[in-house]
């Protein structure tokens, strides 16, 4: 059975902490996506990667940056953390990126 | 650029029925896919249909067709026989062939099975 799993369901983190969000998935694949979702705005492409050590901007890449280091983990990483990026973060990964991508639970990140 | 639009943000339907969710999308790639993912108060995010741009035929799994009209750009979800275990926020996607691959997501549509 496919897996992709978050290291956290619930997250409360201080304003200007830096953030781990570790996402691991056991299915071999090489695309890993990050994306937030807020309610009204749907989800919204945070960064993906295509390769180990491989990287891209989605579409809302300010304050965030990642890390693929092997390929079954892809971790975002909030460099100091804002009331703003309070939201809930969903990490996918794929075969192709053309086909079904696969979700891990979700990481429920509150700043305060 | 690439767009998913979902003009529902909410909608209802008896128990049994069916119901249309609906989906229209704005590629300029020649080949991409098309899916519906259904996600729960839980906020896991469940795989329901996919549909290739070159598919001839709609796409169906179980109770879930997916309507695909290439040339109005629309991909509509149908639910039949409802259920209240439906009830859930619902999210139409697009990914691409060209370029980079990625997914793009509507802003969702929050469906409410009422018994």
């Amino acid at each position: 059975d496919v897996k992709v799993t978050q290291s956290s369901r619930y997250l409360v983190k201080r304003t200007g902490e830096k953030v781990f969000l570790e996402c691991v998935q056991d299915m071999d694949h090489e695309n890993m996506f990050w994306y937030r979702q807020d309610p009204g705005l749907g989800l919204r492409l945070i960064y993906f990667s295509y390769d180990v050590k491989m990287k891209e901007k989605g579409d809302i890449p300010e304050g965030y940056s990642v890390s693929r280091e092997k390929k079954e983990r892809f971790s975002l990483i909030l460099e100091s953390a804002s009331t703003n990026q309070t939201s809930m973060y969903l990490c996918a990964s794929s075969i192709d990126g053309i086909t079904e991508a696969f979700f891990g639970q979700g990481t429920r990140l509150t700043v305060v | 650029a690439q767009k998913i639009t979902q003009t529902q943000p909410g909608m209802f339907v008896q128990e049994k029925e069916a119901v249309t969710l609906d989906c229209t999308y704005d590629t300029s790639d020649p080949s991409y896919g098309l899916f519906w993912y259904k996600q729960p108060s839980s906020g896991e995010m469940i795989f329901l249909i996919y549909q290739g741009s070159y598919d001839q035929q709609n796409a169906t799994e179980g109770r879930y067709s997916l309507n695909f009209q290439k040339a109005r750009k629309s991909a509509n979800l149908v639910i039949s026989a409802s259920q209240l275990g439906d009830s859930a926020m619902y999210f139409c996607a697009m990914s691409s062939t060209s370029g980079t691959y990625k997914y793009i997501f509507g802003t969702g549509t929050r469906l409410k099975v009422l018994a």
